[in-house]
């Protein structure tokens, strides 16, 4: 099973919006709404950002916001800031069989 | 507070055997519904699960690796361990450990990660 497809890269300026795609297939991100978004910061531990395709950890500002159609979910950062700028990757749920979860190839966003 | 912290030998040799310790707090493995997930990061590569352990002692690992992994807790000691045989220079990366959920797919948190190199 591949990983999920991700941009390699996003950038923006602060302030402005940008949106990570994550595509994958029915047998994971279009199968289940178990999608999930981690951001990292090179040394530090990744941090979960979304999970269940839209919802939003305690603490996560709410600039953070996820959707899903069909078997591409996207990752939208509203009102970019300097702090945003990291790597960024999906996850989805793959089902009890085979490959339990897969994740993206990641995105770099760069704030301009 | 939930931490995770993983450790291990940050240089092992092709063909040797890898043994990562995951050491938590703030949760327990006993508790239903909690698991432990390993995922590694190859230099300027994206992340990959490898194994995961439930409270139950459910075991489950990535279909491509599976024959090389052995992932075991020890509840006394808040500890999850990970094994990976047969080392190769491909198998260099961050190694990361996290909670995870049985009623629900995610990792949160994470620990740190520990950076393994092989190499003879």
């Amino acid at each position: 099973q591949s990983a999920l497809t991700q941009p390699r890269s996003v950038s923006g300026s602060p302030g402005q919006s940008i949106t990570i795609s994550c595509t994958g297939t029915s047998s994971d991100v279009g199968g289940y709404n178990y999608v999930s978004w981690y951001q990292h910061h090179p040394g530090k531990a990744p941090k979960l950002m979304m999970f269940d395709v839209d919802k939003r950890p305690s603490g996560v500002p709410d600039r953070f916001s996820g959707s899903k159609s069909g078997n591409t979910a996207s990752l939208t950062i509203s009102g970019l800031q300097a702090e945003d700028e990291a790597d960024y990757y999906c996850c989805s749920y793959a089902g009890s069989f085979t490959l339990l979860y897969v994740f993206g190839t990641g995105t770099t966003v760069t704030v301009l | 507070q939930i931490t995770l912290k993983e450790s291990g030998p940050t240089l092992v040799k092709p063909t040797q055997t890898l043994t990562l310790t995951c050491t938590f707090s703030g949760f327990s493995l006993t508790t239903s519904g909690v698991g432990v997930g390993w995922m590694r990061q190859p230099p300027g590569k994206a992340l990959e699960w490898l194994a995961l352990i439930f409270w139950d002692d459910g075991k489950r690992y990535s279909p491509s690796l599976k024959t090389r992994l052995t992932i075991t807790k020890d509840t006394s000691k808040n500890q999850v361990v990970l094994t990976m045989t047969n080392m190769d220079p491909a198998d260099t990366g961050s190694y990361f450990c996290a909670q995870a959920f049985s009623a629900d797919w995610f990792f949160d948190p994470w620990g740190q990660g520990t950076l393994v190199t092989v190499s003879s």
